[in-house]
């Protein structure tokens, strides 16, 4: 039943060593979204596939990566997580960009040490 | 640039009570409404939705009204349990390759 799965669920990593996070879904969706939440902070959109296609927002830093191997799987990597990184992220599909209804995964909390 | 506002929380309420949570927003054209719920410790859940003005959209004894007259989008509830204890935010998307644009989201507590 599972649709949108993101592990692991807490991530601690060091001061200024990468990291990645992974997302994979199971709804065969062509968009995925990266966001970035904050405590008690809205969810920030950091980028988004379409397909094959890499969307970047305007301001996100360039600290953060994205690989998309395969329709299934989505990762997010952090180069140098500063302890300003520390958040919930959270993956999330959508069919397409015209199909309004995004599915989110349960988040992986990073914890920067 | 579009925006949603919420009224700032925390909400405080007696198991049974009513809730209102208000939701505006700023947009050009035509957004489709979203609430999300975020229960401790997960990831966001679609609520509900509405696609066009004076749709309701409702859930789990959730509704919200799009009325494009006061671009509003309040959720409401007429008796909330200690299980709807949680992070509601609301959020809109223009049509095509647009984000969504989320509030800052209002944390419901209920008690017992």
């Amino acid at each position: 039943d599972a649709m949108v799965i993101q592990n692991p669920r807490y991530q601690v990593t060091q001061f200024g060593k990468p990291v990645t996070l992974s997302c994979s879904q199971t709804l065969n969706h062509n968009v995925m979204y990266w966001y970035q939440q904050k405590s008690s902070q809205a969810p920030k959109l950091l980028f988004h596939y379409y397909d094959k296609d890499f969307n970047n927002e305007a301001d996100t830093p360039d600290n953060f990566q994205s690989r998309r191997p395969n329709t299934s799987f989505c990762f997010l990597d952090i180069r140098s997580p500063g302890l300003g990184d520390a958040a919930m992220y959270l993956c999330a599909t959508s069919r397409d960009t015209v199909q309004e209804t995004q599915y989110f995964g349960p988040g992986t909390r990073l914890l920067v040490l | 640039g579009d925006s949603v506002t919420q009224m700032e929380g925390p909400v405080t309420l007696s198991e049974e009570a009513f809730l209102t949570i208000n939701c505006t927003y700023t947009a050009t054209g035509y957004p489709s409404l979203f609430w999300y719920v975020q229960y401790p410790g997960e990831g966001l859940q679609l609520l509900l939705k509405a696609t066009k003005a004076d749709d309701k959209g409702s859930n789990k004894g959730f509704e919200a009204t799009y009325r494009k007259e006061t671009t509003s989008f309040h959720l409401e509830k007429g008796s909330v349990q200690v299980s709807d204890s949680a992070v509601y935010f609301c959020a809109l998307r223009r049509s095509g390759n647009t984000p969504l644009v989320f509030g800052k989201g209002t944390r419901l507590s209920v008690i017992a």
